[in-house]
């Protein structure tokens, strides 16, 4: 099971919105409304954020979205703050033997 | 207050073993499946396996299948994971993480992470 498709990196100023992808198939993104995305800062453990492809975690911000076409996934954070910078990963469910699978995180900078 | 905290993790040699654990409190602990997931320091995340509450069903990445062995002890709230035939590549931080809800394939606590390194 090959690990999800997401940009290396990207970056927006403070109160900018800004998107990042994640790609599948249609044996994980594609086919399950099974899609988390997870937020991590250096050195600490991922926190999830968003579940089932646009549901917030209770006590997350609501400039934290998600959405879903065919086989890409879509965390968008508006109103860009500081402490947004971190990494980000998305993941799957696949239905496989391998149950989920991870994107190889985006690096986001708040310019 | 849910807390999830790993030991266990050191340096090996390629081809050797070690066990982790994770004492988990705050929660009760037969209810919930439970999960490791690695990452290499400064790359992305990778799922290794899962437990159900009772013990009864695991499941495992098929990098790790037929080398490690996911356990638990419910009587002492404590995951388990036994890794043999270590190679280069398990070199990782390994997480325990707790499913949320009924779905095993999002986690919504983790531990701080316990660094296993393998190398000669």
């Amino acid at each position: 099971q090959s690990a999800l498709t997401q940009p290396a990196s990207v970056s927006g100023s403070p109160g900018q919105s800004i998107t990042i992808s994640c790609t599948g198939t249609s044996g994980d993104v594609g086919g399950y409304n099974y899609v988390s995305w997870y937020q991590q800062h250096p050195g600490k453990a991922p926190k999830l954020m968003i579940f089932d492809v646009s549901n917030r975690l209770s006590g997350v911000s609501n400039r934290f979205s998600g959405s879903k076409s065919g086989n890409t996934a879509s965390l968008t954070i508006s109103g860009l703050q500081a402490e947004d910078e971190a990494d980000y990963y998305c993941s799957s469910y696949t239905g496989s033997s391998t149950l989920v699978v991870f994107g190889g995180g985006t690096k986001l900078t708040v310019l | 207050e849910v807390q999830l905290l790993e030991s266990g993790g050191t340096w090996v040699e390629p081809g050797g073993s070690l066990r982790l654990s994770c004492a988990v409190s705050g929660l009760t602990f037969t209810t919930y499946a439970m999960s490791w997931v690695r990452q290499i320091p400064g790359k992305g995340l990778e799922w290794v396996s899962v437990i159900s509450g009772s013990g009864g069903s695991t499941h495992y990445a098929d990098s790790v299948k037929g080398r490690f062995t996911i356990s638990r002890d419910n009587s002492k709230n404590t995951l388990y994971l036994q890794m043999n035939s270590l190679r280069a590549e398990d070199t990782a931080v390994y997480y325990c993480a707790k499913p949320s809800g009924t779905g095993w394939y999002r986690f919504d606590y983790w531990g701080q992470g316990t660094l296993v390194t393998v190398s000669s």
